[in-house]
């Protein structure tokens, strides 16, 4: 199984509204990420967690919470977004955070969020 | 800091073969990696290069010259699948290992 999964696939909420984005990986990976990615722009880093331990933050606004609550599922927990957060969610794996081999990231089909 | 640079579009014909260039600046230099990415869908890993040289896989070559901190993605025998993105992303070691993504060159192939 080289299959990265996220739920929804499509998520449209309001400002006040508390919502979850859940990624799950069965590939033994331990480090995953979370991307941010607006049209016609790369990913941007959001997270990297190593090992179920949150390994980077990248100065995210804490409205966007991780959680980590075993290898294989990471969420991203959202709360009073605004609509300038409207992009496009990608979760990631890797085999971990360390040099040896490709360790490439395998992502997720992402969560196209709307914020209203 | 880190800096990616590539070409934002690039047009080329089916059957033929394409170079994209992708130039980098990073302090902490640890592989670099190209991933191709299709409208409305996920990246997804072409190559990876860490020492200087040329990884062929398939119709997809990645060549490497860290002295010069430049890469390219050489695509041969073009189909009209390969119409998508290509990003060009390099992997730094300081303050963790983190892969920061160029932002990417959009191919287009045409008949």
């Amino acid at each position: 199984d080289t299959e990265v999964t996220q739920t929804p696939k499509h998520l449209v909420m309001g400002m006040t509204n508390k919502k979850s984005l859940k990624c799950e990986q069965h590939m033994g990976h331990r480090a995953m990420y979370w991307y941010k990615q607006k049209a016609k722009k790369p990913p941007e880093l959001m997270f990297v967690y190593s090992y179920e331990k949150l390994s980077i933050n990248e100065s995210v606004p804490s409205r966007f919470s991780p959680e980590c609550p075993n290898s294989s599922l990471l969420n991203l927990h959202l709360h009073a977004l605004q609509p300038e957060d409207s992009a496009l969610y990608l979760c990631a794996s890797s085999q971990d955070l360390l040099a040896g081999g490709h360790n490439e990231q395998f992502f997720g089909p992402g969560t196209r969020l709307t914020v209203l | 800091g880190q800096n990616i640079d590539q070409p934002t579009e690039m047009t080329a014909t089916e059957g033929a073969i394409v170079q994209i260039n992708c130039t980098y600046q990073t302090s902490g230099f640890n592989g670099l990696f190209w991933y191709q990415q299709h409208a409305g869908e996920a990246p997804t890993f072409l190559s990876y290069n860490v020492l200087d040289g040329l990884e062929e896989k398939g119709r997809f070559s990645s060549f490497l010259s860290r002295s010069k901190g430049y890469s390219y993605l050489l695509l041969k025998e073009l189909q009209m699948k390969d119409s998508a993105s290509y990003l060009c992303a390099v992997r730094d070691n300081t303050g963790g290992f983190k892969t920061i993504f160029g932002a990417g060159t959009r191919l287009f192939v045409k008949a």
